[in-house]
């Protein structure tokens, strides 16, 4: 595809249940970032991939969350034992590189997260 | 915590009107970018300036940057029904060059009026 993929775009999910969201960046670029929409809060970085370098998982908000990214494209995000206070929009964005300059980074629609 | 902060939080205006938005932020920068949201998802890039640049153009959008004042303000002329969204500056974390990770403002709602 032209963009950045995500899938779901919506999820419901009982407190307590483990939820996996998906995303497929711009084929060629090697950086992939997870970012998190909720009211109240902003826009947060979760975590970053960089090619074959060790992610920086330093925004992630506790243990519960995770992240891999398959074969330098596909990233999956996952949540364990969802809380409430994980309800917000997950959006997904890719870079062609660490370092470049010029342009910004190419978000995906975002998975809406609910957590009954 | 969010590096930049934006003003107004919300704005509306009428179609044709020019809207600026303005936005703080607290560390030293290598850039700065703005992108635009519509309906709460996707966020789309509009512009990047870099350090050393003053100002820059993009179609109806102009950007400055002043780092001595760690400030930037979007300008959007002639406006449109369709500008309607929320928009929000963004900048590398600290010591971090451009293509990584990004600190938002909290946005602005900017409303068109037809």
């Amino acid at each position: 595809g032209a963009g950045v993929s995500q899938s779901p775009s919506n999820k419901v999910t009982e407190k307590g249940k483990d939820v996996e969201l998906r995303c497929d960046p711009i084929s060629g670029h090697t950086a992939l970032y997870w970012y998190r929409q909720s009211l109240g809060q902003g826009l947060e970085f979760l975590i970053y991939f960089q090619g074959n370098s060790a992610p920086d998982k330093s925004g992630l908000p506790s243990d519960r969350f995770s992240a891999e990214r398959t074969g330098g494209s596909v990233s999956t995000l996952t949540i364990q034992r969802t809380q409430q206070e994980d309800s917000a929009v997950y959006l997904c964005a890719s870079s062609p590189a660490y370092g470049t300059s010029g342009g910004g980074q190419f978000f995906g629609p975002g998975t809406r997260l609910t957590v009954l | 915590s969010q590096q930049g902060e934006e003003d107004p939080q919300a704005l509306s205006i009428q179609e044709g009107e020019n809207a600026t938005m303005n936005c703080s932020y607290k560390t030293s920068i290598n850039n700065l970018q703005w992108y635009r949201q519509n309906s709460g998802r996707g966020l789309v890039h509009l512009i990047l300036i870099r350090s050393n640049e003053r100002e820059k153009h993009s179609g109806r959008l102009r950007v400055t940057l002043d780092t001595s004042k760690k400030s930037s303000s979007l300008l959007i002329t002639a406006s449109r029904a369709a500008d309607t969204a929320s928009y929000f500056c963004a900048t590398p974390q600290r010591g971090e060059t451009s293509g990584s990770r990004l600190t938002f403002g909290e946005g602005t709602q900017l409303t068109v009026n037809p």
